[in-house]
């Protein structure tokens, strides 16, 4: 069965940072490259970034370059969301999801979601 | 890019069909001939799941009632008859090129 497990939910200050982990099983790891959204609370979906399973390739949204990274463990099967100098506007859901890196065909699996919640 | 998608908002009947739009602000056709656009609905507390990819490409397991259709900056998805447990919210979102964008949802309610 194909899944993606994420870590559980996460209560940071302002100004910290957060790594948030989505664990792939239930196929090949290094098929498939890894997209990151979020989704403030009552709001639409936001991309966050994308990460090749294969390189060390990553792609970030402007508005958080320099904030964000974005990492692979190939060994664990583990894709990794780093942000730091976390605001308040940074609370929200954080998915993962795999998307095929041959031939593109949407993301096709996504992880169960990672509340992060920045406040004082 | 920019994706606008409408209605905000979709009151539909059971049994009914329904169509949603989404226009970009800039052409998703590929030179490989595909146009880079996906439709996802993320149903009532659940995470967002694959609808349509490559704009009438359906993902596995995706009922045919659901439809994605259009080229270069005008794509629409049709439900040919809507089910209660269409209920949900439908994002298109541009995956040319990164970063990619979301259009703004379209909710989708039984009447």
């Amino acid at each position: 069965q194909v899944r993606l497990v994420q870590s559980g939910p996460e209560v940071k200050k302002p100004g910290a940072s957060v790594k948030v982990s989505c664990q792939a099983s239930g196929y090949t790891f290094a098929d498939y490259d890894f997209t990151w959204v979020r989704q403030a609370p009552g709001q639409g979906l936001e991309w966050v970034g994308w990460v090749s399973t294969s390189d060390v390739k990553a792609n970030y949204a402007h508005d958080l370059q320099g904030r964000v990274t974005l990492t692979t463990d190939t060994a664990t099967k583990t894709a990794f969301l780093e942000l730091r100098s976390l605001r308040s506007v940074d609370t929200a859901t954080y998915f993962c999801a795999r998307e095929g890196n041959y031939f593109y065909s949407g993301m096709d699996v996504w992880g169960q979601g990672t509340t992060v919640t920045v406040s004082s | 890019i920019v994706m606008t998608q409408s209605p905000l908002s979709l009151p539909v009947t059971p049994g009914e069909p329904a169509s949603i739009s989404c226009r970009s602000s800039q052409s998703l056709l590929h030179s490989s001939g595909h146009n880079y656009l996906d439709w996802y609905v993320q149903k009532p507390g659940h995470s967002p799941q694959l609808l349509i990819y490559l704009a009438s490409n359906r993902a596995s397991g995706v009922p045919d009632r659901f439809s994605g259709s259009g080229s270069g900056t005008d794509f629409t998805l049709e439900i040919s008859r809507v089910e209660a447990e269409d209920v949900g919210v439908y994002y298109c979102m541009e995956a040319l090129q990164t970063p990619s964008a979301f259009g703004g949802g379209t909710r989708v309610e039984i009447k």
